[in-house]
């Protein structure tokens, strides 16, 4: 099993800005997931993208995916304030294990 | 569906006592996850179960945890007997295989004092 490991730590922004975030794996994948975890809240799965793709969008977000340089990242655009959460990357095999996260703060 | 669901949301315990968390996984879903939360730590896999079965457990911390899945609507955490350093919030999630999106209960805020 492996887990991704996101940067920035922190992130703080003005609302209206775009925020990206990037996740770093070791090993192959078969996909790779995004999480949103609101504070005290449970994590909220937000994409998946598989191997095989390089892009792909859902609203605002937009995640692309570089399997040759084992990386990935996030981009909200058009941030709200209401983006404000920590945002993790996963790796799934059989288990699902997570990184540290990306705190962002999105400033009204 | 309602979604994972963890009972308590809260619990406060003293030192020494024993704790069980329950969660009910989304019916259907194959894999139930245990993780817990620390500032410290993070979001740490305790253990993990396929089909009520114990796949990993080299996330648990000590003897003092143990899990189990008796059938597939209802699994178990339980520390006995609990320290103050497992004050953490608890997670369980479940998923419907392998690889596919984890789905993840509140949570349940544990205070040992």
């Amino acid at each position: 099993s492996q887990q991704g490991e996101e940067d920035p730590q922190a992130l703080s922004i003005q609302e209206g800005e775009n925020a990206t975030m990037n996740c770093s794996y070791k090993t192959s994948i078969n996909n790779l997931q995004w999480y949103r975890q609101n504070s005290g809240r449970g994590l909220v799965h937000l994409i998946l993208i598989r191997s095989n793709e390089r892009e792909k969008h859902s609203g605002r977000l937009r995640v692309t995916l570089d399997t040759s340089k084992k990386s990935s990242s996030l981009l909200i655009t058009a941030s709200r304030a209401a983006d404000t959460a920590s945002y993790f990357c996963a790796i799934p095999n059989n288990d699902m294990r997570f990184g540290a996260g990306t705190r962002l703060t999105v400033k009204p | 569906d309602a979604g994972v669901i963890q009972s308590p949301r809260h619990e406060v315990t003293e030192m020494g006592q024993e704790v069980t968390l329950r969660c009910k996984p989304i019916s259907g879903h194959d894999y139930l996850f245990w993780y817990r939360q620390t500032m410290m730590r993070g979001l740490e896999l305790l253990i993990y179960f396929n089909n009520n079965v114990p796949i990993d457990d080299s996330g648990m911390p000590e003897d003092r945890f143990s899990a189990k899945m008796p059938n597939a609507s209802f699994s178990t955490l339980k520390i006995q007997p609990s320290e103050p350093r497992d004050s953490a919030v608890y997670f369980c999630a479940s998923s419907p295989g392998v690889g596919l999106v984890a789905f993840f209960g509140q949570g349940t805020r544990l205070t040992v004092v």
